[in-house]
């Protein structure tokens, strides 16, 4: 099936830096993107749906200035969290659309811890 | 999007059947209904999805009624290895593409 790949698996950064996580399609081209956060013990909450050459569209309550997402090309997808704040800790995943069914493939996740 | 309620949690013996119920009660004609499981730390998994028909993969078997308002996901053999939380979501191949998770079934198999 296909793949999507996530990285870094995890990351520690400092209170008011910015971490940058990509999303990569590794065998096939995905013009669409979802991004999505998810605390422990709670379920994926969708952020934003990045579009291929356009600007994401983000759901209500994310903010769009401080999630950067950038879906520069058809194969790659990333996700900038700027001035990060420890409340910013959590699992960030990845989704791309593939296949005749349209199913949607999940990344392995990526940890970014803000201290 | 359609909303699924799944239960919470269950448990499972080793080795027997699983039986995981979803309801999608509203869900529409073109609506199909996808499951996936996520083990803890990773990223979910696809299982299996489905329109109205039965299916079958070497994962699992999904059950959906005649009417389309639930379905069952069944793991014939169950080991240790598919303890995680299974999520059911019914979603349309067209349109806006966005998956909205509930809170899925913490699915414990048991030795």
């Amino acid at each position: 099936g296909a793949v999507v790949s996530q990285h870094p698996s995890w990351v520690i950064c400092k209170s008011g830096t910015s971490v940058k996580i990509e999303c990569r399609s590794l065998d096939f081209q995905a013009t669409t993107m979802f991004w999505y956060r998810q605390f422990p013990k709670q379920s994926l909450m969708l952020m934003a749906t990045s579009n291929e050459g356009s600007k994401a569209t983000y759901e209500q309550g994310v903010e769009k200035d401080k999630f950067l997402i950038n879906h520069a090309s058809l194969t790659l997808s990333t996700l900038t969290v700027t001035s990060a704040h420890p409340e910013d800790s959590s699992f960030y995943i990845c989704s791309a659309i593939w296949g005749p069914g349209n199913t949607i493939y999940f990344g392995e996740g990526s940890w970014l811890t803000v201290v | 999007d359609a909303k699924t309620t799944q239960p919470p949690s269950m448990d499972c013996a080793e080795g027997r059947a699983a039986n995981l119920p979803c309801n999608h009660s509203t869900i529409s004609g073109n609506e199909y209904v996808y499951w996936y499981r996520q083990i803890h730390s990773q990223g979910p998994q696809y299982i299996i999805h489905g329109l109205k028909n039965n299916e079958t993969n070497e994962m699992a078997s999904l059950i959906i009624t005649e009417d389309r308002k639930s379905s069952t996901l069944i793991l014939p053999h169950a080991t240790l290895r598919d303890t995680a939380v299974y999520y059911c979501i019914s979603w349309k191949a067209s349109g806006t593409y966005k998956y909205i998770f509930g809170t899925g079934t913490r699915l414990k198999v048991l030795a």
